[in-house]
């Protein structure tokens, strides 16, 4: 299995810019998770599906993310509009029910 | 608020020894419990998980765990440079994981 696939690996924008993250989980998981990586907070979860259905949104920390997950490998993460702030690591992680998740390579997206 | 603490380091001890990862977790409710390790500009992997009190060893790596004192330990024997990383603590109750901040580990040959 190729593992899950993240793009673009690398994002630089300008703030006010929209940026879509992409992510395709491995084929037969269940669960989708999207990530955020800073040094100073962390690993943070933002968002995590179950058979493409959003199940818990609470760590999407404003109304300028959104997520979705059209089908079972296929998922984005779209920030709209980016602010300097938003420069982390992302990453996207998929497991089967209960087990341990697995993450992709992550995308570096810097926001100047 | 579900809270999952480590110290975040830096740990330091030379090649050989024993590296002792500390974790505790406040939610009693939590039902497994994973340690990844992270190399400085990769993702997270998987290096162990624990489901039941007790010790559990793969190779060179021990995870305690002790649900009534909410803590959830690793061991690296022998120790390598090779193990320096940064390591998380993660816990797990219906899906909702929470990751630690992190140990940050360097092994001094």
């Amino acid at each position: 299995d190729a593992g899950v696939i993240q793009s673009p690996r690398h994002e630089v924008t300008e703030m006010g810019q929209e940026v879509t993250l992409r992510c395709k989980p491995i084929s037969g998981h269940d669960y989708l998770f999207w990530y955020r990586q800073t040094m100073m907070r962390g690993l943070e979860l933002l968002i995590y599906f179950n058979n493409n259905v959003p199940i818990d949104d609470s760590g999407m920390p404003e109304d300028r993310f959104s997520a979705k997950m059209p089908n079972a490998s296929f998922s984005t993460l779209k920030i709209q509009p980016s602010e300097p702030r938003d420069s982390a690591v992302y990453f996207c992680a998929s497991s089967l029910p209960g087990w341990e998740q697995y993450f992709g390579p992550g995308t570096r997206l810097t926001v100047t | 608020q579900k809270e999952v603490e480590q110290n975040s380091g830096p740990l330091s001890v030379p090649e050989g020894a024993i590296a002792s990862l500390n974790c505790t977790y406040s939610d009693r409710g939590s039902q497994s419990f994973f340690w990844y390790r992270q190399y400085s500009g990769k993702s997270p992997e998987l290096i162990m998980f624990i489901y039941s009190n007790g010790d559990k060893e793969d190779g060179r790596f021990t995870a305690q765990l002790n649900k009534a004192s909410q803590y959830v330990s690793l061991l690296i024997r022998d120790s390598q440079p090779s193990d320096s990383a940064t390591y998380l603590c993660a816990v797990n109750d219906n899906n909702d994981m929470r990751f630690g901040a992190g140990t940050r580990l360097t092994v001094k040959p």
